[in-house]
């Protein structure tokens, strides 16, 4: 497809399971990240790729939160021992190259820890 | 620490009248600023944005206006349409920190017929 792909758009889970956020980025598209918007806030930086590498995971919430990135392209966030207030809308931009780009939007992942 | 700023949560304008967003910031140090305008159920869009070297930048009905000293900006949408209803998200960059964005918590605008 054209733009940013996230999966799956929704999920919900018990406290506590593990839970993993896809989010495929535009072709060619070199930076990737991660934000998160919970109820009623802006978004929240988590975490950014240049290729595989993430410099700056200086958003992340909690070491139960990690990244990755395979062959410069797809990414998974993944909430280990999920709490109830990690419930929010996972958000996953993708642009050409670092700062100064737009950084283009998936819909989102809403996860919802019952 | 709120870096960014949107202080109302939401704005109701009659159509074909001007909407006026606002943003403050606390860092001097930003290189750039962003407006975003999201839909429910979708994600972000890119509006348009600024330097911080500028004072002012138009795209058709859209001109951000930016008042350094005061570290305010503000976003102005002429003639306002229905379909401008939808959440705007300030946001703002430094160069040195990889293009993570720094996002306000948005306005709600409300665009009545």
């Amino acid at each position: 497809g054209a733009g940013v792909s996230q999966s799956p758009s929704n999920k919900v889970t018990e406290k506590g399971k593990d839970v993993e956020l896809r989010c495929d980025p535009i072709s060619g598209h070199t930076a990737l990240y991660w934000y998160r918007q919970s109820l009623g806030q802006g978004l929240e930086f988590l975490i950014y790729f240049q290729g595989n590498s993430a410099p700056d995971k200086s958003g992340l919430p909690s070491d139960r939160f990690s990244a990755e990135r395979t062959g410069g392209s797809v990414s998974t966030l993944t909430i280990q021992r999920t709490q109830q207030e990690d419930s929010a809308v996972y958000l996953c931009a993708s642009s050409f190259s670092l700062a100064k780009n737009i950084q283009y939007f998936g819909a989102g992942t809403r996860l919802s820890v019952l | 620490d709120q870096q960014v700023k949107q202080n109302s949560p939401s704005l109701s304008v009659q159509e074909g009248r001007i909407s006026i967003l606002n943003c403050d910031y606390t860092n001097s140090m930003f290189d750039y600023f962003l407006w975003y305008k999201k839909y429910p159920a979708e994600g972000p869009t890119f509006l348009i944005s600024i330097s911080s070297i500028k004072d002012k930048n138009e795209d058709g009905r859209f001109t951000v206006f930016l008042n350094k000293s005061a570290k305010h900006l503000s976003l102005h949408i002429v003639p306002s349409q229905p379909g401008d209803s939808a959440v705007y998200f300030c946001a703002a960059i430094m160069d040195n920190q990889g293009g993570k964005l720094i996002f306000g918590q948005g306005t709600e605008l409300s665009v009545k017929p």
